[in-house]
């Protein structure tokens, strides 16, 4: 069974610069988070969705954005890219929401 | 709302010893996880936690829930080297999100 598949690894963008990053959940799984993780603010929550509908939004401002597709598959988006937005960025799926979270490698961006 | 705190945030041991990491959340869960995470990697789920004293073992490792006391503890038996990584607990709210602890990184010296 394929875990959850997160594209690309790697991406280094220019301030200014949007970027989108695509997750694939487990098959079956239904619930999609993404989650940023960064040395000094730790993992933090961007946002949930299920059943192609955002259940869950983290602190974060209107730059970064997300949906989900009828298959599950889900994508997010970050526009007008700032240094600060360099970081880990992982998704996660779960069968249902709130169950037990299998994460991808993640997508490590570097804005310069 | 659902606050973790995770102590110690970091920890240096010997080969060998025996540790404990406590996970502390402020309102009632019915579900708790632990997670390692190996640097530079993602993470990687050990345990789930669904009832009042569940306990959960696996190799080395072992974790427990006391809900009443909104408590869970992840044991470390006779440290080997392999264990060095950041473990976070995450506990449900009320809302079905994960609230993540800040990471305890263990360090395990030979």
């Amino acid at each position: 069974k394929a875990g959850v598949t997160q594209t690309p690894r790697y991406l280094i963008k220019t301030r200014g610069q949007q970027v989108t990053l695509s997750c694939s959940p487990i098959s079956g799984h239904r619930s999609v988070s993404w989650y940023q993780q960064t040395p000094g603010q730790g993992l933090q929550f961007l946002f949930e969705y299920f059943s192609e509908t955002q259940r869950n939004k983290g602190n974060f401002p209107g730059r970064f954005s997300g949906r989900q597709f009828s298959n599950s598959r889900s994508e997010m988006n970050v526009s007008t890219l700032e240094l600060g937005d360099s970081a880990l960025y992982l998704c996660a799926s779960s069968l249902e929401r709130g169950a037990e979270a299998f994460f991808g490698q993640g997508t490590r961006l570097t804005v310069v | 709302e659902l606050k973790v705190e995770q102590n110690p945030l970091f920890l240096s041991m010997q080969e060998g010893k025996n540790y404990t990491i406590y996970c502390n959340y402020s309102t009632t869960s019915d579900r708790l996880y632990w997670y390692r995470q190996d640097p530079g990697k993602s993470l990687e789920s050990l345990f789930v936690l669904l009832s009042n004293g569940a306990v959960k073992q696996e190799g080395r490792l072992m974790a427990s829930l006391d809900t009443k006391a909104r408590l869970s503890t992840l044991h470390i038996t006779a440290a080997v080297h392999d264990l060095s990584a950041t473990y976070f607990c995450a506990p449900g709210d009320s809302n079905y999100q994960l609230i993540w602890g800040a990471g305890t990184k263990l360090i395990i010296k030979p």
